[in-house]
């Protein structure tokens, strides 16, 4: 269990510009999570992937916002016409179902810190 | 989701024993209760995760009563390393997943 990696860690980028991060789940876990948090607040949802499928968006997810899990393994989001308002940690978690009655267990990345000037 | 509410912030001298409550009054029949550690820079970290009464694990116990309307968080012993900000979560599975919300947190000061 090498634990949830994400990549790159700090970006700084120019308004109007694409970002793209990713991130790389924990090896059997077929669920994966992405978040974004702020400065002060808790992380809040964007999206839910299981195995490939992205079954749920936020609809803090805006259309600018884009993420895709091609082999149901690593994921990537991307940011389009990035905005200052965008500026976050973006955190990524990894699960998989949870068993005996309990729900699963969300193991969480470092984050990547998102600044847009 | 149930909203959770916790104290914005808590101080405790190293060696203390903190406990953090948290209210969730309107929690569901299938609803768990999970704590998170968050430290500056770095992804939150499971702490703990409990649906009723008392689990303990080799990091903290919780501490959740019979109506299931709050909960509380049991950090034995705290040292200056335990300074970060303690999430309280209240998920359930729906449409295949955990949904959760995250609060604003509890601050833990820990003081030498």
């Amino acid at each position: 269990d090498t634990g949830v990696s994400q990549d790159p860690r700090h970006k700084i980028t120019k308004r109007g510009q694409n970002v793209t991060f990713r991130c790389d789940p924990i090896s059997e876990h077929n669920r994966l999570y992405w978040y974004r948090q702020t400065l002060g607040q808790g992380p809040e949802f964007l999206t839910y992937f299981q195995n490939e499928a992205q079954l749920e968006k936020s609809r803090l997810l805006s259309d600018r916002f884009s993420a895709e899990r091609p082999k149901g393994s690593f994921s990537t989001l991307e940011i389009q016409r990035t905005e200052q308002g965008d500026s976050a940690m973006y955190l990524c978690a990894s699960s998989r179902p949870g068993t005996g009655g309990f729900t699963d267990t969300q193991y969480f990345g470092p984050g990547t810190r998102l600044t847009v000037l | 989701l149930a909203k959770t509410t916790q104290p914005i912030s808590m101080d405790s001298y190293e060696g203390q024993e903190v406990n953090i409550t948290c209210s969730h009054n309107n929690i569901a029949t299938n609803d768990y209760i999970t704590w998170y550690q968050q430290f500056p820079s770095q992804g939150p970290r499971f702490i703990i995760q409990g649906y009723k009464t008392k689990v303990t694990n080799e990091v903290a116990s919780l501490f959740i009563p019979a109506d299931r309307k709050s909960s509380t968080l049991s950090l034995p012993r705290v040292s200056l390393s335990d300074t970060a900000v303690y999430y309280c979560l209240v998920g359930r599975e729906s449409g295949g997943y955990q949904k959760v919300t995250f609060g604003t947190g509890t601050k833990l000061q820990v003081i030498p």
